[in-house]
Protein backbone atom coordinates (compact mmCIF):
# COMPACT_ATOMS: atom_id res chain seq x y z
CA UNK A 1 0.00 0.00 0.00
CA UNK A 2 1.11 3.46 -0.69
CA UNK A 3 1.69 5.47 2.56
CA UNK A 4 3.85 8.47 3.56
CA UNK A 5 4.92 8.04 7.41
CA UNK A 6 5.65 11.39 9.53
CA UNK A 7 6.72 10.13 13.05
CA UNK A 8 6.97 13.30 14.53
CA UNK A 9 4.13 15.24 15.49
CA UNK A 10 5.94 18.24 17.43
CA UNK A 11 9.26 18.64 16.46
CA UNK A 12 11.08 21.92 19.35
CA UNK A 13 14.55 22.95 18.35
CA UNK A 14 16.23 25.89 19.54
CA UNK A 15 17.35 29.13 17.08
CA UNK A 16 20.55 28.16 15.16
CA UNK A 17 20.32 24.09 16.01
CA UNK A 18 20.41 21.80 13.32
CA UNK A 19 16.76 20.13 12.36
CA UNK A 20 15.75 17.36 10.40
CA UNK A 21 12.24 15.90 9.99
CA UNK A 22 11.57 12.35 8.98
CA UNK A 23 9.79 11.22 6.12
CA UNK A 24 9.16 7.29 5.41
CA UNK A 25 7.17 6.11 2.66
CA UNK A 26 6.04 2.51 1.06
CA UNK A 27 5.52 2.84 -2.81
CA UNK A 28 5.18 -0.04 -5.53
CA UNK A 29 6.36 2.19 -8.37
CA UNK A 30 9.23 4.81 -8.64
CA UNK A 31 8.17 8.20 -6.45
CA UNK A 32 8.28 11.53 -6.77
CA UNK A 33 8.44 12.89 -3.32
CA UNK A 34 8.10 16.27 -2.40
CA UNK A 35 8.04 18.49 0.59
CA UNK A 36 5.38 20.82 1.71
CA UNK A 37 5.19 23.96 4.08
CA UNK A 38 2.42 26.05 5.95
CA UNK A 39 3.28 29.00 7.88
CA UNK A 40 0.95 30.34 10.49
CA UNK A 41 -2.16 31.90 8.78
CA UNK A 42 -1.12 30.97 5.63
CA UNK A 43 -1.59 28.33 2.60
CA UNK A 44 0.32 24.89 1.87
CA UNK A 45 3.16 25.43 -0.52
CA UNK A 46 5.27 23.10 -2.47
CA UNK A 47 8.81 23.98 -0.70
CA UNK A 48 11.12 21.76 -1.67
CA UNK A 49 10.95 18.62 -4.55
CA UNK A 50 13.23 15.79 -4.56
CA UNK A 51 14.14 15.36 -8.56
CA UNK A 52 15.29 18.93 -8.56
CA UNK A 53 18.20 18.43 -5.60
CA UNK A 54 17.79 21.84 -4.82
CA UNK A 55 18.36 23.90 -1.19
CA UNK A 56 15.36 26.07 -0.40
CA UNK A 57 15.21 28.24 2.35
CA UNK A 58 18.25 26.22 3.73
CA UNK A 59 16.30 23.16 3.61
CA UNK A 60 17.81 19.80 1.76
CA UNK A 61 16.39 17.05 1.70
CA UNK A 62 17.67 13.41 0.15
CA UNK A 63 15.94 10.48 -1.56
CA UNK A 64 17.76 7.15 0.25
CA UNK A 65 15.32 4.74 -1.57
CA UNK A 66 17.40 1.59 -0.14
CA UNK A 67 15.43 3.24 3.65
CA UNK A 68 12.99 4.66 1.62
CA UNK A 69 13.00 7.60 3.57
CA UNK A 70 13.01 11.72 2.22
CA UNK A 71 13.98 13.65 4.88
CA UNK A 72 14.45 17.29 5.74
CA UNK A 73 17.40 18.83 6.79
CA UNK A 74 18.40 22.32 7.97
CA UNK A 75 21.93 23.12 9.42
CA UNK A 76 21.22 26.18 11.56
CA UNK A 77 17.33 26.40 11.83
CA UNK A 78 15.66 30.43 12.13
CA UNK A 79 12.87 31.51 14.10
CA UNK A 80 10.59 32.01 10.65
CA UNK A 81 11.06 28.30 9.95
CA UNK A 82 8.64 27.60 12.04
CA UNK A 83 5.55 26.06 10.71
CA UNK A 84 3.60 23.01 9.70
CA UNK A 85 5.80 20.34 7.27
CA UNK A 86 3.76 17.82 5.57
CA UNK A 87 5.11 15.28 3.32
CA UNK A 88 4.25 14.23 0.05
CA UNK A 89 4.62 10.97 -2.79
CA UNK A 90 3.26 10.94 -6.00
CA UNK A 91 3.90 8.33 -8.77
CA UNK A 92 5.36 9.85 -11.72
CA UNK A 93 2.00 10.89 -14.06
CA UNK A 94 0.96 12.64 -10.87
CA UNK A 95 -2.68 11.53 -10.97
CA UNK A 96 -2.77 11.88 -7.35
CA UNK A 97 -0.76 12.26 -4.26
CA UNK A 98 0.05 10.82 -0.84
CA UNK A 99 0.42 13.24 2.56
CA UNK A 100 1.73 12.50 5.44
CA UNK A 101 -0.02 13.61 8.89
CA UNK A 102 2.44 16.60 9.13
CA UNK A 103 5.49 17.71 11.71
CA UNK A 104 4.78 20.84 13.54
CA UNK A 105 8.28 22.78 13.94
CA UNK A 106 8.53 24.85 16.45
CA UNK A 107 11.80 26.93 16.28
CA UNK A 108 12.50 28.73 19.85
CA UNK A 109 14.69 31.94 20.45
CA UNK B 1 -2.87 36.45 -10.21
CA UNK B 2 -5.48 35.88 -7.13
CA UNK B 3 -4.38 32.71 -6.41
CA UNK B 4 -6.75 29.28 -6.20
CA UNK B 5 -9.67 30.67 -4.32
CA UNK B 6 -11.77 28.52 -2.55
CA UNK B 7 -15.68 29.28 -1.12
CA UNK B 8 -17.31 29.25 1.20
CA UNK B 9 -14.39 29.14 3.52
CA UNK B 10 -16.96 27.95 6.23
CA UNK B 11 -20.34 25.95 5.70
CA UNK B 12 -22.72 24.37 8.11
CA UNK B 13 -25.02 22.16 7.00
CA UNK B 14 -27.60 19.91 8.23
CA UNK B 15 -27.67 16.16 8.18
CA UNK B 16 -29.00 15.11 5.16
CA UNK B 17 -28.38 18.19 3.44
CA UNK B 18 -26.73 19.06 0.45
CA UNK B 19 -23.08 20.55 0.07
CA UNK B 20 -21.43 22.44 -2.57
CA UNK B 21 -17.76 23.70 -2.35
CA UNK B 22 -16.64 25.39 -5.15
CA UNK B 23 -13.21 25.61 -6.59
CA UNK B 24 -11.86 28.74 -8.51
CA UNK B 25 -8.19 27.52 -10.06
CA UNK B 26 -5.54 30.11 -10.75
CA UNK B 27 -5.63 31.71 -14.45
CA UNK B 28 -3.77 29.04 -16.74
CA UNK B 29 -4.33 26.02 -14.71
CA UNK B 30 -6.36 23.54 -16.19
CA UNK B 31 -5.73 20.59 -13.57
CA UNK B 32 -7.45 20.59 -9.84
CA UNK B 33 -6.86 18.39 -7.55
CA UNK B 34 -9.22 17.89 -4.58
CA UNK B 35 -8.21 16.53 -0.67
CA UNK B 36 -10.04 16.09 2.85
CA UNK B 37 -8.46 16.66 6.05
CA UNK B 38 -9.73 15.68 8.75
CA UNK B 39 -8.11 16.81 12.76
CA UNK B 40 -4.75 15.73 13.56
CA UNK B 41 -4.03 14.05 10.27
CA UNK B 42 -2.76 14.78 6.79
CA UNK B 43 -4.61 15.54 3.73
CA UNK B 44 -6.49 12.59 2.04
CA UNK B 45 -6.78 12.70 -1.71
CA UNK B 46 -10.16 12.26 -3.57
CA UNK B 47 -9.98 13.60 -6.83
CA UNK B 48 -8.50 14.89 -9.68
CA UNK B 49 -9.95 16.59 -12.76
CA UNK B 50 -8.98 18.75 -15.25
CA UNK B 51 -11.39 20.61 -17.79
CA UNK B 52 -14.47 18.56 -18.35
CA UNK B 53 -12.56 15.15 -17.45
CA UNK B 54 -12.61 13.24 -13.87
CA UNK B 55 -8.57 11.46 -14.32
CA UNK B 56 -8.18 10.04 -11.03
CA UNK B 57 -11.46 9.56 -8.50
CA UNK B 58 -9.88 6.53 -6.52
CA UNK B 59 -10.21 8.66 -3.06
CA UNK B 60 -13.46 9.95 -3.15
CA UNK B 61 -15.97 7.83 -1.30
CA UNK B 62 -18.88 5.71 -3.95
CA UNK B 63 -21.42 7.30 -2.74
CA UNK B 64 -22.71 10.84 -2.29
CA UNK B 65 -19.66 12.39 -3.69
CA UNK B 66 -19.08 13.70 -6.59
CA UNK B 67 -17.17 16.42 -8.42
CA UNK B 68 -16.77 18.49 -11.82
CA UNK B 69 -15.04 20.83 -13.30
CA UNK B 70 -16.15 22.51 -16.47
CA UNK B 71 -15.30 23.86 -18.92
CA UNK B 72 -16.41 27.58 -17.68
CA UNK B 73 -16.71 27.99 -14.17
CA UNK B 74 -15.14 26.62 -10.68
CA UNK B 75 -14.55 23.10 -10.04
CA UNK B 76 -17.26 21.71 -7.74
CA UNK B 77 -17.10 18.82 -5.06
CA UNK B 78 -20.85 18.22 -4.02
CA UNK B 79 -21.51 15.96 -1.17
CA UNK B 80 -25.09 14.98 -0.63
CA UNK B 81 -27.03 13.67 1.99
CA UNK B 82 -23.97 15.25 4.51
CA UNK B 83 -23.62 12.99 7.71
CA UNK B 84 -21.21 13.91 10.80
CA UNK B 85 -18.36 12.41 9.26
CA UNK B 86 -18.58 14.51 6.65
CA UNK B 87 -17.39 17.17 8.81
CA UNK B 88 -13.63 18.16 7.76
CA UNK B 89 -11.32 21.18 6.02
CA UNK B 90 -11.80 20.55 1.90
CA UNK B 91 -8.82 21.58 0.15
CA UNK B 92 -8.29 22.12 -3.71
CA UNK B 93 -4.85 22.58 -5.20
CA UNK B 94 -4.87 23.83 -9.29
CA UNK B 95 -1.36 23.11 -11.16
CA UNK B 96 -0.56 24.22 -15.01
CA UNK B 97 -0.71 21.61 -17.55
CA UNK B 98 2.96 21.38 -18.18
CA UNK B 99 3.81 20.81 -14.68
CA UNK B 100 0.93 19.20 -12.97
CA UNK B 101 3.46 18.42 -9.87
CA UNK B 102 3.35 22.08 -8.62
CA UNK B 103 0.42 22.38 -6.82
CA UNK B 104 -0.54 25.46 -5.32
CA UNK B 105 -3.11 25.08 -3.01
CA UNK B 106 -6.71 26.99 -1.65
CA UNK B 107 -7.66 28.12 1.80
CA UNK B 108 -9.78 25.14 1.92
CA UNK B 109 -13.69 25.32 3.05
CA UNK B 110 -14.71 23.98 6.90
CA UNK B 111 -17.62 22.15 6.57
CA UNK B 112 -19.26 21.48 9.65
CA UNK B 113 -22.23 19.38 9.49
CA UNK B 114 -24.72 19.62 12.98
Amino acid sequence: AQRVTQPEKLLSVFKGAPVELKCNYSYSGSPELFWYVQYSRQRLQLLLRHISRESIKGFTADLNKGETSFHLKKPFAQEEDSAMYYCALSGGNFNKFYFGSGTKLNVKP
Amino acid sequence: NAGVMQNPRHLVRRRGQEARLRCSPMKGHSHVYWYRQLPEEGLKFMVYLQKENIIDESGMPKERFSAEFPKEGPSILRIQQVVRGDSAAYFCASSPPTKSYEQYFGPGTRLTVT
